[in-house]
């Protein structure tokens, strides 16, 4: 079955420390993949996605991320996090083709400590 | 965990019918919910937000007449997409937000919408 799983829910790094979010999926076809942020009050916004080639992908804001096809895997990345990256992120898969499918994460909630 | 069920998954219409989506969170309480239309390799833009009981809040440039949100309980909300046009083809998402919590969000799994 179709899945994705974002193993923490909350993770908490001083400003300044560098992130990883984790992000795992079970998807039967090619996948396109995506990473959300939702700021509180705000809706969603695309942080970088990855459709094919280049595995290492640069987003907004500073953000990266990877795709591992051997482990199912897109994390995202941040070599230096500040204040204002807290929010909420969601990580997504869609299929290759016509979309029929789009399935989320179930969000992993970042504080930053001053 | 919350599961947000979205019903149809597909479907195809003639130019000019009307189309209604449901968004059901089935094991909670949202008085918030969100639609959200997706163009092939494109970001999420979101239509609307809906509030239990009350008018929806539509974006800037989204037809209220033509897409007409109804979150008349807790558990519901539906979008009619009305007289619809071959440009209305997209693929929809909802999400929900649980009551009493102004964070965590909950998705349904879309409805592909193709309009002949």
């Amino acid at each position: 079955a179709q899945s994705v799983t974002q193993p923490d829910i909350h993770i908490t790094v001083s400003e300044g420390a560098s992130l990883e979010l984790r992000c795992n999926y079970s998807y039967g076809a090619t996948p396109y993949l995506f990473w959300y942020v939702q700021s509180p009050g705000q809706g969603l916004q695309l942080l970088l996605k990855y459709f094919s080639g280049d595995t290492l992908v640069q987003g907004i804001k500073g953000f990266e991320a990877e795709f591992k096809r051997s482990q199912s895997s897109f994390n995202l990345r941040k070599p230096s996090v500040h204040w204002s990256d807290a929010a909420e992120y969601f990580c997504a898969v869609g299929a290759s083709s016509g979309f029929n499918k789009f399935y989320f994460g179930s969000g992993t909630k970042l504080n930053v400590k001053p | 965990g919350a599961v947000v069920s979205q019903h149809p998954s597909w479907v195809i219409c003639k130019s000019g019918t009307s189309v209604k989506i449901e968004c059901r969170s089935l094991d909670f309480q949202a008085t918030t919910m969100f639609w959200y239309r997706q163009f092939p390799k494109q970001s999420l833009m979101l239509m609307a937000t809906s509030n239990e009981g009350s008018k929806a809040t539509y974006e800037q440039g989204v037809e209220k007449d033509k897409f007409l949100i109804n979150h008349a309980s807790l558990t519901l909300s539906t979008l009619t997409v009305t007289s619809a046009h071959p440009e209305d083809s997209s693929f929809y998402i909802c999400s929900a937000r649980q009551a009493r919590s102004n964070e965590k969000l909950f998705f349904g799994s879309g409805t592909q919408l193709s309009v002949l």
